[in-house]
C-alpha cells in the first residue's frame, strides 16, 4: 500500500494549462481504470473532480480532464482560474477492496 | 442534499480508544459503501477503511488493521470507526466519504472531518 507519486507542487498563470501526474504501479493505477482526483481546500471537505480516470461528475467544470497511460494518470486543468488554487490528490483502487492516494500536489495560481 | 457530519474526535492518550461517528442524510445510506480517510497534520490524504452497504464486508489499511473497526447502523444512517490502541501517528483529521455506486470507484461526497489528537 505505497502512496502514489505526485509532484509536490505545480504552478501556472491565469488562463494557462497545467498537468499533474500520478504514478503508481501495475498493481493499482496500471491495473484498473479506477483513478479519481480530488480538489481540497484546507479546512474544507475534499471534492471529487474526476472518476474512473476521465469522467467528470455533474457540476465539475469541463476545464478539468483526466487521462491515463500505463501506470501513470494525469489531471489537466485548462484556463487556470484563481479559485483553482488548492491541493489535488489522485486515488486509485488497489485490489482486494483497498484504495491508495497520492501524496498530493499543491497548485499555485500565480 | 447529501450531508455527512463527523463527530467524536478529541484528545486521547497513547494506547487509548475513541469512537468516531458519521451521520449521513440526503441519500439512501443503506445503498452505498462508506469509507474513512484521514489526513495527518501537514500531510496528504490516506485511505483507512471501507464497509459495504450491508455492513458484512470490511477492509482496512495495513497501518490500522487489527486496531480499528469500521461499522454502520443503516437504521440510524450512521457510520462508525472504533479506534483502539491509538498511537501518536494516528493523529489526523478523519473524514467519512461516500463511495460511488460503482463500488470500486471514487468517493463522491465527503464530510468536513473530525480531529483526533493522540498525545500524553
Amino acid at each position: 500500500q505505497s502512496a502514489l507519486t505526485q509532484p509536490a507542487s505545480v504552478s501556472g498563470s491565469p488562463g494557462q494549462s497545467i498537468t499533474i501526474s500520478c504514478t503508481g504501479t501495475s498493481s493499482d493505477v496500471g491495473s484498473y481504470d479506477l483513478v479519481s482526483w480530488y480538489q481540497h481546500h484546507p479546512g474544507k471537505a475534499p471534492k471529487l473532480m474526476i472518476y474512473e480516470g476521465s469522467k467528470r461528475p455533474s457540476g465539475v467544470s469541463n476545464r478539468f480532464s483526466g487521462s491515463k497511460s500505463g501506470n501513470t494518470a494525469s489531471l489537466t486543468i485548462s484556463g487556470l482560474q484563481a479559485e483553482d488554487e488548492a491541493d489535488y490528490y489522485c486515488c486509485s483502487y488497489a485490489s482486494s477492496s483497498t484504495w491508495v492516494f497520492g501524496g498530493g500536489t499543491k497548485l499555485t495560481v500565480l | 442534499e447529501v450531508q455527512l457530519v463527523e463527530s467524536g474526535g478529541g484528545l486521547v492518550q497513547p494506547g487509548g480508544s475513541l469512537r468516531l461517528s458519521c451521520a449521513a442524510s440526503g441519500f439512501t445510506f443503506s445503498s452505498y459503501w462508506m469509507h474513512w480517510v484521514r489526513q495527518a497534520p501537514g500531510k496528504g490524504l490516506v485511505w483507512v477503511s471501507r464497509i459495504n452497504s450491508d455492513g458484512r464486508g470490511t477492509n482496512y489499511a495495513d497501518s490500522v488493521k487489527g486496531r480499528f473497526t469500521i461499522s454502520r447502523d443503516n437504521a440510524k444512517n450512521t457510520l462508525y470507526l472504533q479506534m483502539n490502541s491509538l498511537r501518536a501517528e494516528d493523529t489526523a483529521v478523519y473524514f467519512c466519504a461516500r463511495g460511488q455506486l460503482a463500488a470500486a470507484g471514487g468517493f463522491d461526497y465527503w464530510g468536513q472531518g473530525t480531529l483526533v489528537t493522540v498525545s500524553s
